[in-house]
């Protein structure tokens, strides 16, 4: 079966532009993660959905940044008025429940880059 | 907060054995995980093991825990050119679901 996918896979904007980040997780999984991945810095938890829970949004850096899971499946992240420092990359990844020691699968990312 | 630091590169070369270093800081660590991020990819599950287990093998993979030192090691036996990647550690701590707290990640590069 397909495994996790976003779009798009590179995304150049300008500063104070705003960004829509998709993810389409794995069919089935109720929980849903997204990350980012700076140079040098590893992985920055971001927000976390489970199922037609609230989400856990305490990793957001600002309130320039916003999610939502729409039907419990697909979701979109949004950066406003992008600024250089949010260039890094953007990853998703979804798990069958959340639950321990659920396996996180991990899409492609998407790559951001603010002029 | 929690922490999780690594070696930032390993030079190896085939066929010999690699080992990554990881620690961690928050106590209540519940498993720990290791993941593979090859070129251009996501991130690929390689292994975990539970925070009360002080070692885990999985074919080529040996993973190593101490929890009084809060250090987690990989070891990656016969190591090939398709091991060159980075490799993260990381941590779970039980808040409910599986939120993980992830290293910066080792490069390793395996050379012929």
């Amino acid at each position: 079966g397909a495994g996790v996918s976003q779009s798009p896979s590179n995304k150049v904007t300008e500063k104070g532009k705003d960004v829509e980040l998709r993810c389409d997780p794995i069919s089935g999984h109720t929980a849903l993660y997204w990350y980012r991945q700076s140079l040098g810095q590893g992985l920055e938890f971001l927000i976390y959905f489970q199922g037609n829970s609230a989400p856990d949004k305490s990793g957001l850096p600002s309130d320039r940044f916003s999610a939502e899971r729409t039907g419990g499946s697909v979701s979109t992240l949004t950066i406003q008025r992008t600024q250089q420092e949010d260039s890094a990359v953007y990853l998703c990844a979804s798990s069958s429940s959340g639950r321990w020691p659920d396996e996180q699968f991990f899409g492609p990312g998407t790559r951001l880059t603010v002029l | 907060g929690e922490d999780v630091e690594q070696s930032l590169f390993l030079s190896v070369r085939e066929g010999d054995s690699s080992v990554i270093n990881c620690t961690y800081t928050d106590s209540s660590s519940t498993y720990l995980y290791w993941y593979k991020q090859e070129p251009g990819a996501g991130l690929q599950l390689l292994t975990y093991i539970f925070s009360n287990m002080d070692m885990k093998q999985d074919q080529r993979l040996t993973v190593l825990l101490n929890k009084k030192d809060k250090h987690l090691s990989l070891r990656i036996a016969d190591t090939q050119t398709g091991d060159s990647a980075i490799y993260f550690c990381a941590d779970g701590v039980f808040s409910g679901y599986s939120t993980l707290t992830f290293g910066k990640g080792t490069m390793l590069l395996v050379s012929p």
